[in-house]
């Protein structure tokens, strides 16, 4: 398997702008984890999904942001309008119960400035 | 809530032995998890304790005491390519989410 993909790798954009990042997660994964780092705030969960349900999304931020899971291979996070203190590295992660060790398989991650 | 708390920073030698701390305090609290990041790249998976104890990987092993909330990191033979961030990340009953530690930088020198 190719990992988990996400894309694009760096965006950069104006403030106000909306940003799209999108996610494929492993194929048979069923959890699927939104994730922003900053230097300040360290890594935070923003949101996960359980079967593309999202189970918990007391993480995200405001209601700038917004994410969705279609279907079990893709999922999109959203944020409109965008503001500067967005900027941070967004990651996307899919784990399956069934390996035993609860592993979370981390895309390579999207680099957003926001300007 | 949850909360993990390590050092900011350590340096070790080459060669050297090195182990990174992690206390937690979190209700319902099952698993203990260590990723390591190096520095422009994603966290990746090192190792996990359910049970108390040591749980050993090659040259990295990790330890849990549920009784003191408190786990570690040991990095055995330490190399220059271990020079990373590394997290330890909490599981709570009932959740499937993980909650990051603060991250400890270890730097490497020769």
């Amino acid at each position: 398997d190719a990992g988990v993909i996400q894309s694009p790798r760096h965006e950069v954009t104006e403030m106000g702008q909306e940003v799209t990042l999108r996610c494929k997660p492993i194929s048979g994964h069923d959890y699927l984890f939104w994730y922003r780092q900053t230097m300040m705030r360290g890594l935070e969960l923003l949101i996960y999904f359980n079967n593309n349900v999202p189970i918990d999304d007391s993480g995200m931020p405001e209601d700038r942001f917004s994410a969705k899971m279609p279907n079990a291979s893709f999922s999109t996070l959203k944020i409109q309008p965008s503001e500067p203190r967005d900027s941070a590295v967004y990651f996307c992660a899919s784990s399956s119960p069934w390996t035993g060790k609860n592993i979370q398989y981390f895309g390579a991650g999207t680099r957003l400035s926001v300007l | 809530g949850q909360s993990l708390e390590q050092p900011s920073e350590v340096t070790a030698v080459e060669g050297a032995i090195v182990q990174i701390n992690c206390t937690y305090q979190t209700s319902g609290f099952y698993g203990l998890s260590w990723y390591q990041q190096h520095d422009g790249g994603a966290p990746t998976f090192l190792s996990y304790n359910a049970l108390d104890g040591l749980e050993e990987t090659g040259r990295f092993s990790s330890f849990l005491s549920r009784s003191d909330s408190y786990g570690y990191l040991l990095l055995q033979e330490l190399q220059m390519k271990d020079s990373a961030s590394y997290f330890c990340a909490g599981y709570q009953t009932g959740a499937n989410n993980l909650f990051f530690g603060t991250g400890t930088r270890l730097t490497v020198i020769p």
